[in-house]
């Protein structure tokens, strides 16, 4: 079946330094979601792309969406430890489902 | 304010038994879906539903079932607990009737341990 592969499945970094984490789909989306969990929490939506090569800002959060439409990443600047937490991708397939098909996440650690 | 709500919030059965996990949502969202969450698979979707008398099978619904009465609520059900269906769950809802850009809000989470 369809799937939404993320990587990496873990990163550590220190306070202040940088961190991606990138989202592929064996298929076009028709858009793209991200999704933040913290620890011991449930997810919270972020951001949603749309278009071919969409690029978006968050404060220091950066999301992408290539230009085929399979593959996403979100960057973040300077990383700070309320960053901490598990960044989830969840692709549509088309705009006649309200499906979403979630990334198996990226859990962040960062040492202050 | 509107939300959505998850009970119980922990959950311990034995093997065998049949488990309903509640879900309302007093957003008036059309849109509700069931999901499991276990280390190394993020969130995988077991059953959904776009309106009253809706529902439909995810990925992972084998074991689980749904009904949608009315809006606010979709109760998941484990017919039969097994030890492999000790997960996290998490109920989530969207508006809009099919498909949509929408958002999905989660709940706050179902922790269920089947021994």
């Amino acid at each position: 079946g369809q799937q939404v592969m993320q990587i990496p499945q873990y990163q550590h970094v220190q306070e202040g330094e940088d961190f991606t984490t990138y989202c592929n789909s064996s298929t076009t989306l028709s858009n793209i979601q991200w999704y933040k969990q913290r620890p011991g929490g449930h997810p919270v939506f972020l951001i949603q792309l749309v278009k071919s090569g969409e690029v978006k800002k968050q404060k220091r959060l950066t999301f992408q969406f290539g230009e085929a439409k399979k593959n996403s990443s979100l960057h973040i600047t300077a990383t700070q430890t309320t960053d901490v937490g598990t960044y989830f991708c969840a692709g549509r397939l088309s705009s006649n489902t309200g499906k979403l098909i979630f990334g198996q996440g990226t859990t962040l650690q960062v040492k202050p | 304010d509107a939300e959505i709500t998850q009970s119980p919030r922990h959950k311990i059965t034995e093997t065998g038994r049949q488990v309903t996990l509640a879900c309302h949502q007093t957003w008036n969202h059309n849109n509700m879906f069931w999901y499991r969450q276990d280390l190394g698979h993020g969130l995988r979707l077991i059953h959904y539903s776009y309106g009253v008398q809706d529902t439909n099978k995810g990925e992972v619904s084998d074991g689980y079932s749904v009904s949608r009465s009315n809006t606010e609520d979709l109760p998941l059900t484990l017919e039969s607990a097994a030890s492999s269906q000790t997960s996290v769950y998490f109920c989530a809802s969207s508006p809009g009737g099919l498909g949509g850009y929408n958002e999905q809000f989660f709940g706050p989470g179902t922790r269920l341990t089947v021994l």
